[in-house]
């Protein structure tokens, strides 16, 4: 079974401050995590990806992403948010099942 | 751009009509999906195709009916919809089942 969990609904932080998205996983076998962000009335984009190897993933934007095994999770990160940051983030095991998403709003 | 192209990006249509979605793709990839959004329910797959077969139907309704002619194209055809399957309708590619996927823009679908 692949499946992931987000949350949070919803994720306010301020321009400049440090930026999480949680995302917790239920996978058997090795987990592929990914993360994706979509911009209004756009397809989703992908981000960044956990196949193996090191536990902090580097992404575009800025963004990155750290592997936690005994906590099954799949964070993303980003040290100083911006307001175009804003914008649904989804996680995902793979392509075929996304988590419910996360809105992130970023107040200037 | 991410390689992926949906036509049309916006449609309105009745609930007797019978329109077509279009989904095309030039990145060699291998798998091809639709998935539906709606503010209910954000991201709910519908259809998987992988080398041109399709290899997951999540118990859509039959008014729904994807066609994959080739490795590139890949449509969702459309009949008797009812309200409540207006939507943004997303199509995806990707080298493998395993691997990113690549999103078209979406169709905004409006069933009156």
């Amino acid at each position: 079974a692949q499946s992931v969990a987000q949350p949070e609904d919803q994720v306010n932080v301020a321009e400049g401050n440090p930026l999480t998205v949680k995302c917790t996983y239920s996978v058997s076998g090795n987990p592929y995590l990914f993360w994706y962000v979509q911009y209004p009335n756009r397809g989703l984009q992908f981000l960044l990806k956990y196949i193996t190897g090191d536990n902090l993933v580097k992404g575009s934007y800025g963004f990155e992403a750290e592997f936690n095994k005994s906590q099954t999770s799949f964070h993303l990160k980003k040290p100083s948010a911006l307001v175009s940051d804003s914008a649904l983030y989804f996680c995902a095991p793979r392509a075929l099942t996304f988590g419910s998403g996360t809105r992130l709003q970023v107040q200037p | 751009e991410t390689g992926v192209t949906q036509t049309p990006r916006h449609l309105v249509m009745g609930m007797t009509n019978k329109k077509s979605l279009k989904c095309e793709q030039h990145l060699g990839h291998n798998a091809m999906y639709w998935y539906k959004q709606s503010a209910k329910k954000p991201l709910e797959l519908m259809f998987v195709y992988n080398f041109k077969e399709q290899t997951e139907n999540n118990s859509v309704p039959s008014r729904f009916s994807p066609e994959c002619p080739n490795s590139s194209h890949l449509f969702l055809h459309l009949h008797t919809l009812q309200p409540e399957d207006s939507a943004l309708y997303l199509c995806a590619s990707s080298p493998s089942w395993d691997t990113e996927a690549f999103f078209g823009q979406g169709t905004r679908l409006t069933v009156v």
